[in-house]
């Protein structure tokens, strides 16, 4: 297993609060991925990387900003929360080809109020 | 845009059955990964197929993907306990980025 972490585990903050969620790889991979997971919508992704300081947006950008100032690392900042923020979101590494296999870390469930 | 469909989205049965979980597309994908995810945590890999017609198996489980590499199949032999989770597809698309399918929520009763 590619040893990823995110902190924090749980958040509730207030409506207009920004927010900075954390991510750390051990496995040096080069691509790590941001995703949200609703009922109903399975995951979507949010932002990729695919370096340091390079990053993509995915299909539900609005409303989150990414940084990559390492490999190990990669932040998902909500800059004023909303409630249709509030979910469960995942971080993963991987996406070599050709398998673009993708390894997961926990999750942080987050409440916006 | 690719698309992934995963049917059924539940299903309940009970130990000892066989099952059957499907992943369909209209678009080509260069790989296939399924997942399995439990309450609280994160998904995790079981398996990643690349060849057209290529079947593997993990123990009880065995994946196929199909001729075109546009659909796959999960098959469970004797489901247990153990096995019930969420189940994810995933296609390798392009630019490194998979589309995933909504999932199936397999329920193993004892």
């Amino acid at each position: 297993d590619a040893g990823i972490t995110q902190s924090p585990r749980h958040k509730v903050t207030e409506t207009g609060t920004p927010v900075t969620l954390r991510c750390h790889q051990t496995e040096n991979h080069r691509y790590m991925y941001w995703y949200r997971q609703d009922p109903g919508h399975g995951l979507r992704l949010i932002h990729y990387s695919y370096g340091v300081k390079d990053t993509d947006k995915g299909e539900v950008s609005d409303g989150y900003s990414v940084s990559r100032s390492k490999t190990e690392d990669f932040l998902l900042t909500l800059e004023s929360a909303t409630s249709s923020q509030t979910s469960v979101y995942f971080c993963s590494s991987g996406g070599q080809v050709p398998s673009y296999e993708q390894y997961f870390g926990p999750g942080t469930r987050l409440t916006v109020t | 845009t690719q698309l992934l469909e995963q049917s059924p989205q539940f299903l309940s049965i009970q130990e000892g059955e066989n099952l059957t979980v499907y992943c369909n597309s209209s678009s080509v994908f260069s790989s296939l990964q399924w997942y399995r995810q439990e309450p609280g945590e994160g998904p995790v890999l079981l398996v990643t197929v690349v060849t057209g017609g290529e079947v593997k198996k993990l123990k009880r489980l065995t994946f196929q993907f199909g001729d075109a590499r546009k659909d796959s199949s999960l098959h469970i032999t004797a489901a247990q306990p153990g096995d019930t989770g969420l189940y994810l597809c995933a296609g390798g698309g392009g630019a490194q980025k998979l589309v995933f399918g909504q999932g199936t929520r397999l329920t193993i009763n004892p």
